[in-house]
C-alpha cells in the first residue's frame, strides 16, 4: 500500500531535549516536505527536499533541521525544542514539487 | 505570507445542498490543487487544475480557475454529512520549489 509513515504519532517532551520525527515513503517520490499546522495559520512549510542530499528551507525553518540521506526517508530534527514548536506536524511526498502530495497521518508534538 | 487564502473560513449547510469555497492566491502558478482534511488527520488530494484549464470535474466536485483574478472555487454538489471536513487550496508557484497552502475552509454538513 502506498503510504507516508510518520513516527511518533504523539509526543510530549520538555524544552531543550533533542527529538527526531521520522518520515518514510514507499512510493519512490523525489519531493518530500515537512509542514506544521497551527490553528488559524493553515499549513506552513518548514523544509523540503527535491532529492537525496538536496534540501532547502521553507517558510518557517527556524529551530528545525532535516536530512535526506536516502530517497525514502526525511527525518525532522528539533535540536533544542521550545514551547512555540508545539504543533501538529505533517510529512508529505510527491513525484515532483508541483504535483499532488501524499501526507502522513501527522505527529502531535507538545513541548512543555 | 500565505500564498493562498480560502473564503469563507467556515461554512455550515444542510445535507443535499451545494457548498462553494473560494481560494485566492498572489503569484503565477503552475497549477492549483484542492485537498481535504478530516479532523486533524493528514490531507488528502482531491483535484488538480492546471493553469491553462478553466474548469475541471471529478464526481461531485467542480473546480474553476480564473488566472486573471488569481482565484479558484471548489463546488461540492449534493453534499453529504461525510463531506464534513476542512478544505485547503494549494498553490505551487510557477518555477519555484516551495508549496503553499491556504488557511482552509471548515465545512460542516448537517444531516
Amino acid at each position: 500500500e502506498a503510504q507516508v509513515t510518520q513516527n511518533p504519532r504523539y509526543l510530549i517532551t520538555v524544552t531543550g531535549k533533542k527529538l527526531t520525527v521520522t518520515c518514510s515513503q514507499n512510493m519512490n517520490h523525489e519531493y518530500m516536505s515537512w509542514y506544521r499546522q497551527d490553528p488559524g495559520l493553515g499549513l506552513r512549510q518548514i523544509y523540503y527536499s527535491m532529492n537525496v542530499e538536496v534540501t532547502d528551507k521553507g517558510d518557517v525553518p527556524e529551530g528545525y533541521k532535516v536530512s535526506r540521506k536516502e530517497k525514502r526517508n526525511f527525518p525532522l530534527i528539533l535540536e533544542s525544542p521550545s514551547p512555540n514548536q508545539t504543533s501538529l506536524y505533517f510529512c508529505a511526498s510527491s513525484f515532483a514539487d508541483n504535483q499532488p502530495q501524499h501526507f502522513g497521518d501527522g505527529t502531535r508534538l507538545s513541548i512543555l | 505570507s500565505q500564498q493562498g487564502e480560502e473564503d469563507p473560513q467556515a461554512l455550515s449547510i444542510q445535507e443535499g445542498e451545494n457548498a462553494t469555497m473560494n481560494c485566492s492566491y498572489k503569484t503565477s502558478i503552475n497549477n492549483l490543487q484542492w485537498y481535504r482534511q478530516n479532523s486533524g488527520r493528514g490531507l488528502v488530494h482531491l483535484i488538480l487544475i492546471r493553469s491553462n484549464e478553466r474548469e475541471k470535474h471529478s464526481g461531485r466536485l467542480r473546480v474553476t480557475l480564473d488566472t486573471s483574478k488569481k482565484s479558484s472555487s471548489l463546488l461540492i454538489t449534493a453534499s453529504r454529512a461525510a463531506d464534513t471536513a476542512s478544505y485547503f487550496c494549494a498553490t505551487p508557484p510557477y518555477n519555484f520549489n516551495k508549496f503553499y497552502f491556504g488557511s482552509g475552509t471548515k465545512l460542516n454538513v448537517k444531516p
